[in-house]
């Protein structure tokens, strides 16, 4: 089973700073089968990004994925208020985990 | 638009059962893949089960296996978990998650708002 790292657990940024949040994988499934999603205090989780690097509808270009093998980021440009929230990466080739997450709170 | 509508959560003692429900509309259910993850309080996402859209293949997490089992009906374009031997570790949000496509491999592009299930004697 794929084990899914993510780094760092917390950010602590400004709104206007970028934010690059890492997922790490324990093994590479040769593919790009990654996924981002934005959790926010009791809400449910949206779609960001999938395919490692394309957005999902109505998604802001701020946001934006990279990656292949084991190791992928998302990128947030420039922090809005709406942004501070949790995100997970998730692997959907060979396995369906998450990571644990990674917390962007407002320093 | 995408709707998913969860119910059927509630209080239950250990070793009891339950059964959620979802209730799709705004697509063709047929069409896709269906899932459950849930998230324990305070703890971040866990996949749980999931269902191809003929719903001739079904895949469980390790940690549920035997003891909740996915299931739908296309007719009423419903998706269904059922549980049983509940511990108080399958306390839980669960969340109905529609896939991006019919089979493997799919991302999850909507989620619903999720059926608190609380085991607790």
């Amino acid at each position: 089973e794929i084990v899914l790292t993510q780094s760092p657990g917390t950010l602590s940024l400004s709104p206007g700073e970028r934010a690059t949040l890492s997922c790490r994988a324990s093994q590479s499934d040769r593919s790009s089968y990654l996924a981002w999603y934005q959790q926010k205090p009791g809400q449910a989780p949206r779609l960001l990004v999938y395919g490692a690097s394309s957005r999902a509808t109505g998604i802001p270009d701020r946001f934006s994925g990279s990656g292949s093998g084991t190791d992928f980021t998302l990128t947030i440009s420039r922090l809005e208020p709406e942004d501070f929230a949790v995100y997970y990466c998730q692997q959907y080739g060979s396995s369906r985990m998450f990571g644990q997450g990674t917390k962007v709170e407002v320093k | 638009e995408v709707q998913l509508s969860e119910s059927g959560g509630g209080l239950v003692q250990p070793g009891g059962s339950l059964r959620l429900s979802c209730a799709a509309s705004g697509f063709i259910f047929s069409s896709y893949a269906m899932g459950w993850v849930r998230q324990a309080p305070g703890k971040g996402l866990e996949w749980v089960s999931a269902i191809t859209g003929g719903g001739g293949d079904t895949y469980h997490a390790d940690s549920v296996k035997g003891r909740l089992i996915i299931s739908r009906d296309n007719s009423k374009n419903r998706l269904y978990l059922d549980m049983s031997s509940l511990r108080a570790e399958d306390t839980a949000v669960y969340y109905c998650v529609k896939g991006s496509d019919t089979s493997r491999p799919y991302y999850f592009d909507f989620w619903g708002q999720g059926a608190l299930v609380t085991v607790s004697s």
